[in-house]
């Protein structure tokens, strides 16, 4: 099925590890970005990519790393998890225009303790 | 001050109300989005908009350039519709970076 498969959907993590969250896209788009979403906040841009080989921060980019060597894959790298990076992640994709539809992963409920 | 206000946060309705979630951005945009997040679970894309007006069944969503200002109505409601719904805008620009309003929180109650 056409869509975003981001895995995991649960990971509990202790302060510290690091972890990578999958992300890949089978439409073809050239826009992907990872952001974070908090009780009381709109989602945040993390990172995002407008092509493979090319990513960019975006508003909260500290303690995590992107790579895009494909079109169909960004992966999301915590580097030394933090208490702070407890959040909900998504992974999502679009045309570069941004004017067609938004899809998104399901989401990975990350925990650190 | 938040670049997509949202109003209002929290919405309790009796099925069957019609109902009015309101968008108001103050930046630039190429495009709009109204998205829609059950408790626990993903995201989903209800509308994309540049322009006027869309219509996908019991929802509608309206768009002022001028304005910048966005509505999402929902005719007949039904608990099932008891979601998050979430304003995002396509902010102008060299890439289309997502900037997102805080959510309305929708609860239909039979």
């Amino acid at each position: 099925n056409a869509g975003v498969t981001q895995t995991p959907k649960f990971q509990v993590l202790k302060t510290g590890q690091s972890m990578t969250l999958q992300c890949a896209q089978d439409m073809n788009h050239e826009y992907m970005s990872w952001y974070r979403q908090d009780p009381g906040m709109g989602l945040r841009l993390i990172h995002y990519s407008v092509g493979a080989g090319i990513t960019d921060q975006g508003e909260v980019p500290n303690g995590y790393n992107v790579s895009r060597s494909t079109t169909e894959d960004f992966p999301l790298r915590l580097l030394s998890a933090a208490p702070s990076q407890t959040s909900v992640y998504f992974c999502a994709s679009s045309s570069l225009s941004g004017r067609t539809e938004a899809f998104f992963g399901q989401g990975t409920r990350l925990t650190v303790v | 001050k938040n670049e997509v206000e949202q109003s209002p946060q929290n919405l309790t309705a009796q099925e069957g109300e019609f109902i009015t979630i309101n968008c108001s951005y103050s930046v630039g945009i190429s495009a709009l989005h109204w998205l829609q997040q059950h408790p626990g679970g993903g995201i989903v894309s209800l509308f994309m908009l540049s322009s006027g007006k869309k219509k996908h069944g019991r929802l509608i969503a309206t768009i002022n350039i001028q304005e910048k200002h966005s509505s999402l109505h929902i005719t007949a409601s039904h608990p099932r519709d008891s979601a998050v719904y979430i304003c995002a805008v396509v902010a102008g620009g060299a890439t289309n970076k997502l900037i997102f309003g805080t959510g309305t929180l929708l609860a239909v109650q039979p």
